[in-house]
C-alpha cells in the first residue's frame, strides 16, 4: 500500500531564506508524486509534479522537487520565500495508473518578516 | 477558480442526522473524488467515480455513500452522523482519472453538534 510521509508538521522561516520542506513515500510499484499547497479557507491547487522523465521538476511560485528513487524521497525546495508562501503544503502519491492521490499529513510554512 | 463547485459551503446538523453534499466537476472532466480533510486525519482519499462508475475506493465509512449522475455531477450522502464526521469535504475532477493533476473545489465545512 502506498503511504506518505512528511517529517516536518511546521516549518518557520524568515522572509527571503531557503526552505525545503521533506517528503517520503513508499510503494511497490512506479508512483506519480505531486506537491499541493493550500491557502487559508481554500482549495488545493498544484504546484508542480512528477510524472517521468528529468527528476527536478519546476513549478509555479519559483518551487520546485527533486524526485529521488534510491531514497524515495521528493522534497520541495525555494530559494527565496515570501510572505504570501505562508501555506499549508502537502505531498501525495498516486500508483501508476490510478488517478486516486493519497496525501502526506501536511507542512505548515510560516514565513515572517 | 478550479472550476470545481462544491455546495454547500457550510452545513450545521445534529448528531444522528444524514446530510447530501454536492459537487460539479470542471467542465470536460469525467473524474470526480471525494475527501475529507480533519486536523487528526489529514486529508483522507474517500471514493473517486469515472463516469458514472465506481474506480476506487479509500477510507469510506459505510455510513457514507456516493454516486455520480449521467450529467457527471456527484453527490455524497452522509448518514447518521457522528460528531467526529465533523470535517472539511473536498471534491476533486480530472479529465481521464489515470495519474494526472486533480482540480479541488473549496470543500464544504461540515459541523455535527
Amino acid at each position: 500500500a502506498q503511504s506518505v510521509t512528511q517529517l516536518d508538521s511546521q516549518v518557520p522561516v524568515f522572509e527571503e531564506a531557503p526552505v525545503e520542506l521533506r517528503c517520503n513515500y513508499s510503494s511497490s510499484v512506479s508512483v506519480y508524486l505531486f506537491w499541493y499547497v493550500q491557502y487559508p479557507n481554500q482549495g488545493l491547487q498544484l504546484l508542480l509534479k512528477y510524472l517521468s522523465g528529468s527528476t527536478l521538476v519546476k513549478g509555479i511560485n519559483g518551487f520546485e522537487a527533486e524526485f529521488n528513487k534510491s531514497q524515495t524521497s521528493f522534497h520541495l525546495r525555494k530559494p527565496s520565500v515570501h510572505i504570501s508562501d505562508t501555506a499549508e503544503y502537502f505531498c501525495a502519491v498516486s500508483e501508476g495508473s490510478q488517478g486516486n492521490l493519497i496525501f502526506g499529513k501536511g507542512t505548515k510554512l510560516s514565513v515572517k518578516p | 477558480d478550479s472550476g470545481v463547485t462544491q455546495t454547500p459551503k457550510h452545513l450545521i446538523t445534529a448528531t444522528g442526522q444524514r446530510v447530501t453534499l454536492r459537487c460539479s466537476p470542471r467542465s470536460g472532466d469525467l473524474s470526480v473524488y471525494w475527501y475529507q480533510q480533519s486536523l487528526d486525519q489529514g486529508l483522507q482519499f474517500l471514493i473517486q467515480y469515472y463516469n458514472g462508475e465506481e474506480r476506487a475506493k479509500g477510507n469510506i465509512l459505510e455510513r457514507f455513500s456516493a454516486q455520480q449522475f449521467p450529467d457527471l455531477h456527484s453527490e455524497l450522502n452522509l448518514s447518521s452522523l457522528e460528531l467526529g464526521d465533523s470535517a472539511l469535504y473536498f471534491c476533486a475532477s480530472s479529465v481521464s482519472g489515470m495519474g494526472e493533476k486533480l482540480f479541488f473545489g473549496s470543500g464544504t465545512q461540515l459541523s455535527v453538534l
